[in-house]
C-alpha cells in the first residue's frame, strides 16, 4: 500500500535560518509527490510537485524540495525562513491505483520565531 | 481565474440532521474531490467525481454521499449526522484525474452539536 510519513509533528526554526520539513514515502513504481501548505482555518495551497526530471524542485514562496529515490524522501526546504511561513505543511503522494486520490501525511506544523 | 469555491463557510447542525455542502470547481476542471479533515485525523479521502460519475470513495459509511452536476459543481451530503462528523470538509478540483495535483477550496467547517 502506498503511504506517506511526516516524522515530525512540529518544526521550530528562527527567522532567517534555513528550514527543512521531512517527508518519506512508500509507493510501488515512480512516485508523484506533492507539498501543500495550510494556514489557520483555510484550505490547502499547492507549493510544489515532483513528477519526473530534476531531483530539486522549485515551488512557490521560495520553497524547494529534494527528491531522493534511494532514501525514498521528499523533504521540503527553504534557505531563509520567514515568520509568515508558520503554518501546517502536508506531503502527499498520488495513489497509483487510478483512484484519483492523493494520500496525505499527517502534517507538520512549522513555527518560525522572530 | 476564480478558484475553487465552497459554501457555506460554516455550518452548525444538530445530531441526526442532514448537512449539504457545495463546491464549485475551477472552470475547465472536470474532477472534484472531497476530503475530511477532522482534528487529529489528518486528511481523509471521501469521494471523487469525474464527468458526473462517482469514481471512487474512501472508507466512510454510506450516509456520506454526493453528486456532481453537469456543470461539474458538486454536493456532499451527510445524513444522520454524528458528533464525530464535526470537521473541516475540503473540496478540490483538477483537470482529468488529478494526476498532477489538485487545487483546494477554503473548506466548510461543519460543527455537529
Amino acid at each position: 500500500a502506498q503511504s506517506v510519513a511526516q516524522p515530525e509533528d512540529q518544526v521550530n526554526v528562527a527567522e532567517g535560518n534555513p528550514l527543512t520539513v521531512k517527508c518519506t514515502y512508500s509507493v510501488s513504481g515512480n512516485p508523484y509527490l506533492f507539498w501543500y501548505v495550510q494556514y489557520p482555518n483555510r484550505g490547502l495551497q499547492f507549493l510544489l510537485k515532483y513528477i519526473t526530471g530534476d531531483n530539486l524542485v522549485k515551488g512557490s514562496y521560495g520553497f524547494e524540495a529534494e527528491f531522493n529515490k534511494s532514501q525514498t524522501s521528499f523533504h521540503l526546504k527553504k534557505p531563509s525562513a520567514l515568520v509568515s511561513d508558520s503554518a501546517l505543511y502536508f506531503c502527499a503522494v498520488r495513489d497509483y491505483s487510478n483512484t484519483g486520490k492523493l494520500i496525505f501525511g499527517q502534517g507538520t506544523t512549522l513555527q518560525v520565531k522572530p | 481565474e476564480a478558484g475553487v469555491t465552497q459554501s457555506p463557510t460554516h455550518l452548525i447542525k444538530t445530531r441526526g440532521q442532514q448537512a449539504t455542502l457545495r463546491c464549485s470547481p475551477i472552470s475547465g476542471h472536470t474532477s472534484v474531490y472531497w476530503y475530511q479533515q477532522a482534528l487529529g485525523l489528518g486528511l481523509q479521502f471521501l469521494l471523487w467525481y469525474d464527468e458526473g460519475e462517482e469514481r471512487n470513495r474512501g472508507n466512510f459509511p454510506p450516509r456520506f454521499s454526493g453528486r456532481q452536476f453537469p456543470n461539474y459543481s458538486s454536493e456532499l451530503n451527510v445524513n444522520a449526522l454524528e458528533l464525530e462528523d464535526s470537521a473541516l470538509y475540503l473540496c478540490a478540483s483538477a483537470p482529468g484525474q488529478g494526476t498532477y495535483g489538485y487545487t483546494f477550496g477554503s473548506g466548510t467547517r461543519l460543527t455537529v452539536v
